[in-house]
């Protein structure tokens, strides 16, 4: 079973429906992520939280709107998406780079959403 | 191209052979990780390598790193059905030290 919890696991939603997927884990790790991972494509890294703020943004359309309103919970919020965003969403965590970052500890990944905008 | 390719793409073997991927790199690195993934879910941590080791070892898994030629093998011994699945290598950028570049991935099918 993985630490890190995804919810929903399936979601379809219209091109003009506002959405949230839904980010958890409890090891107490203070970096997450959100990649993005399209059919036999490697991830793509969308952004990345240390301590609650922001580190990184991949420049992300406008649409996908990350927060990070503890450090347990991670959403993205999702608005006026386009059907080539349908992909797996996937959400990680690691230890921060202070105590050696994802470099010397690795990442640890939720099941995902799989996501169709239709 | 981007950091972290590896070869073959896909890899169908019988039960009981053994697999061996190969990722290549760019950049210098401090470490170098494989994840499997099974269809459709999240990566799975399995091994990570440091850049000053050659080999390494995890149950039926030994990675291999040579940091001259950027490249590192993975070596799945005895594979199962249950091996099934994706393999990627990944590197984390030495910049920032939060950016992951994962290879494009070798998809295993092992029949039982």
């Amino acid at each position: 079973d993985t630490e890190v919890t995804q919810t929903p696991k399936h979601l379809v939603m219209g091109m003009t429906n506002k959405k949230s997927l839904k980010c958890e884990q409890h090891m107490g790790h203070r970096a997450m992520y959100w990649y993005k991972q399209k059919a036999k494509k490697p991830p793509e890294l969308m952004f990345v939280y240390s301590y609650e703020k922001l580190s990184i943004n991949e420049s992300v359309p406008s649409r996908f709107s990350p927060e990070c309103p503890n450090s347990s919970l991670l959403n993205l919020h999702l608005h006026a998406l386009q059907p080539e965003d349908s992909a797996l969403y996937l959400c990680a965590s690691s230890q921060d780079r202070g105590t050696g970052g994802p470099a010397f500890h690795g990442y640890t990944f939720g099941s995902g959403t799989r996501l169709t905008v239709v | 191209s981007q950091q972290g390719e590896e070869d073959p793409q896909a890899l169908s073997i019988q039960e009981g052979e053994n697999a061996t991927m190969n990722c290549s790199y760019k950049t210098s690195i401090n470490n170098l990780q494989w994840y499997r993934q099974n269809s459709g879910r999240g990566l799975v941590h399995l091994i990570l390598i440091r850049s000053n080791e050659r080999e390494k070892h995890s149950g039926r898994l030994r990675v291999t790193l040579d940091t001259s030629k950027k490249s590192s093998s993975l070596l799945i011994t005895a594979s199962r059905a249950a091996d099934t699945a994706s393999y990627f290598c990944a590197t984390v950028l030495n910049t920032g030290g939060f950016k992951t570049i994962f290879g494009a991935g070798t998809r295993l099918f092992v029949k039982a």
